[in-house]
């Protein structure tokens, strides 16, 4: 099925560094989510975004509702070794009943 | 709130056998569930949608006859994968989306996942 363009695809980063993630697509979401997956789990929902132009923080964690609600971005600041893991974007449109598009993940590897 | 619980975490099974996987939701009613499958370093591929007490609804190229899926209370549903094969190896996680005494809920919420392997 379709996916979001999200990217970067990985990240190598050292502890205490920021990081930036984001997602695009041609298509209008009304709704964004972003999830980190840990090996053998499944993906926990970190933010929920419903509104355009919404900013919306979680701990170290912010994400905005692009306001042409086609992107969306996910800020992580003073990363930690415990971030590693994936994180994925996914967009939930009118048209696509309660079906989520996903983005293909990005890896982020956190040197200590 | 909002969990999601997921039974067997594993399993390994002979080819040809079935194996069935669990997905319950433990605090909310799911109106809605999802069966996932997702390969090494992959996102996650939707096999189809189940609405409570209705036929699930597949995604093209999932076969309805070999990913058998029953979503038959608010809080329960399974996925048969019927005479397994090598190739139906993979991690299979579910996703429900419902209410709670505080709400409706738009967010999908995980399963755990199953890590099926077929011999």
């Amino acid at each position: 099925g379709q996916q979001l363009n999200q990217s970067p695809q990985s990240m190598f980063i050292q502890e205490g560094e920021d990081v930036s993630m984001n997602c695009t697509s041609s298509s209008i979401f009304n709704t964004w989510l972003w999830y980190k997956q840990d090996p053998g789990e499944g993906p926990v929902l970190l933010i929920a975004l419903y509104k355009a132009g919404e900013l919306t923080s979680n701990g170290r964690l912010t994400a905005q509702f692009g306001i042409t609600r086609k992107d969306s971005f996910l800020n992580i600041s003073a990363s930690i070794p415990s971030d590693v893991g994936i994180y994925f974007c996914a967009g939930l449109r009118e048209t696509s009943g309660s079906r989520l598009t996903f983005g293909e993940g990005t890896q982020l590897t956190v040197n200590p | 709130g909002a969990v999601v619980s997921q039974h067997p975490s594993w399993v390994i099974c002979k080819s040809g056998t079935s194996v069935k996987i669990e997905c319950r939701s433990l605090d909310f009613q799911a109106t809605t569930m999802f069966w996932y499958r997702q390969f090494p370093k992959q996102s996650l591929m939707l096999m189809a949608t189940s609405n409570e007490g209705s036929k699930a609804t597949y995604e093209q190229g999932v076969e309805k006859d070999k990913f058998l899926i029953n979503h038959a209370s608010l809080t329960l549903s399974t996925l048969t994968v019927t005479s397994a094969h090598p190739e139906d190896s993979s991690f299979y996680i579910c996703s429900a989306r419902g209410f709670s005494g505080r709400g409706s809920y738009n967010e999908q919420f995980f399963g755990p996942g199953t890590r099926l392997t077929v011999l």
